[in-house]
């Protein structure tokens, strides 16, 4: 079955300083991959998909994250946090269902 | 812009009622999903639709059922509320299948007394 896995609950940066959010994968054939991102009190937002070609693929808000076959991951990153970037990000595979996520990583900025 | 709207940001209910959560896209989205958020659980699928009167049963169906009569509107009702089901409810919906974005509401948050 087609899954994901955000090894972090939590992780906390300082502004300013890069970031990661880390996502593993398990998938059949060709992965197509998500992040989502979810501020307070909101729903989720979409912040990029890999579907194929470039390794690397650029978002929204500055976000890029990476595609890594040999190592299955699709790591979420950012040059330079900004404290507006706390928020709860998902990263999501499709699968048996449309879209399976993981469970969660909470960014924490911090000035 | 995509939109998705619900029908409230927060509802507090009683045990045993019958309770209606709605969701609405202007997009013309042909595919529609229900989820619930739960701390530690991350999103999980209860319903979703592919087409009008069409459903689908997701990872997590028992004790909610769906309606969708009109295209741009997809129901999820609770036949009887019980305190297990207080949590956060998100609508999205997509124009594809499977691979294409998800566009999500804001949420409705329900608490069950």
């Amino acid at each position: 079955a087609q899954s994901v896995a955000q090894p972090e609950d939590q992780v906390n940066v300082a502004e300013g300083n890069p970031l990661t959010v880390k996502c593993t994968y398990s998938v059949s054939g060709n992965p197509y991959l998500f992040w989502y991102v979810q501020y307070p009190n909101r729903g989720l937002q979409f912040l990029l998909k890999y579907i194929t070609g470039d390794n690397l693929v650029k978002g929204s808000y500055g976000f890029e994250a990476e595609f890594n076959k040999s190592q299955t991951s699709f790591h979420l990153k950012k040059p330079s946090a900004l404290v507006s970037d706390s928020a709860l990000y998902f990263c999501a595979v499709p699968g048996n269902t449309p879209l399976v996520f993981g469970k969660g990583t909470r960014l924490s900025v911090i000035a | 812009d995509v939109k998705v709207t619900q029908s409230s940001r927060y509802l507090v209910k009683r045990t045993g009622e019958k309770v209606f959560l709605e969701c609405v896209q202007d997009m013309d989205h042909e595919n529609m999903f229900w989820y619930r958020q739960d701390p530690g659980l991350g999103l999980r699928l209860i319903y979703f639709s592919y087409d009008v009167k069409m459903k689908e049963k997701g990872d997590i169906p028992e004790g909610y059922s769906v309606s969708r009569e009109k295209k741009e509107r997809f129901s999820l009702i609770l036949e009887s509320a019980s305190t297990n089901q207080t949590s956060m409810y998100l609508c999205a919906s997509s124009l594809q299948r499977d691979t294409d974005t998800q566009y999500f509401g804001p949420g409705t948050r329900l608490t069950v007394l």
